[in-house]
């Protein structure tokens, strides 16, 4: 496609579900990056991936979310168990190496 | 822990108004980069600065990077309602993109 593009748009789930949050980078785009913006926390960086392998995954908020991508292309955020404080906008971009950042239009998780 | 703080955090403003939104940290970056980011969309980077002292013009936009590279600065001159959006600041700390805490603009007709 032409941008990145995320999937779903909008997710609603209970607490203590869990959801898989998906997103398509930019083809041979070898970058993929994972943020959280919510309103208290500002954009949060979660994670990111040179091809497959994150180097430093020590951004994620808890051992409840991990995040995968295969293939160097779509990669998947998961969260287990899902907490009210998990609400908050998820956003994905993507970039050829280390330049520019192009962003997706998010998904917005609410947990009620 | 690197950390980026912006200020002012809000800026109400009337059109034609010129206004400047800061950028510190007590890090040092190789380069910092700005962004701006509307309802519903995801930032869209608006420049990169690399050099300590660099400054660099995007139409009525002053962007400046601080000769030690800790902090950076956005002017924007006569400014529009289009200008209405959240500005971020971002760079590479350690395996990590770091984002300003942001300044939500709002540009009154």
């Amino acid at each position: 496609g032409a941008g990145v593009s995320q999937s779903p748009s909008n997710k609603v789930t209970e607490k203590g579900k869990d959801v898989e949050l998906r997103c398509d980078p930019i083809s041979g785009h070898t970058a993929l990056y994972w943020y959280r913006q919510s309103l208290g926390q500002g954009l949060e960086f979660l994670i990111y991936f040179q091809g497959n392998s994150a180097p430093d995954k020590s951004g994620l908020p808890s051992d409840r979310f991990s995040a995968e991508r295969t293939g160097g292309s779509v990669s998947t955020l998961t969260i287990q168990r899902t907490q009210q404080e998990d609400s908050a906008v998820y956003l994905c971009a993507s970039s050829a190496e280390y330049n520019e950042q192009f962003f997706g239009p998010g998904t917005r998780l609410t947990v009620l | 822990t690197q950390l980026l703080e912006q200020s002012p955090q809000f800026l109400s403003i009337q059109e034609g108004e010129n206004l400047t939104v800061y950028c510190n940290s007590s890090s040092v970056f190789s380069s910092l980069q700005w962004y701006r980011q509307e309802p519903g969309e995801g930032p869209v980077l608006l420049v990169t600065v690399v050099t300590g002292g660099e400054v660099k013009k995007l139409k009525r936009l002053t962007f400046q990077f601080g000769d030690a590279r800790k902090d950076s600065s956005l002017h924007i001159t006569a400014a529009q309602t289009g200008d209405t959006g959240l500005y971020l600041c971002g760079g590479w700390g350690t395996y990590k993109y770091i984002f300003g805490t942001g300044t939500r603009l709002k540009v009154l007709a």
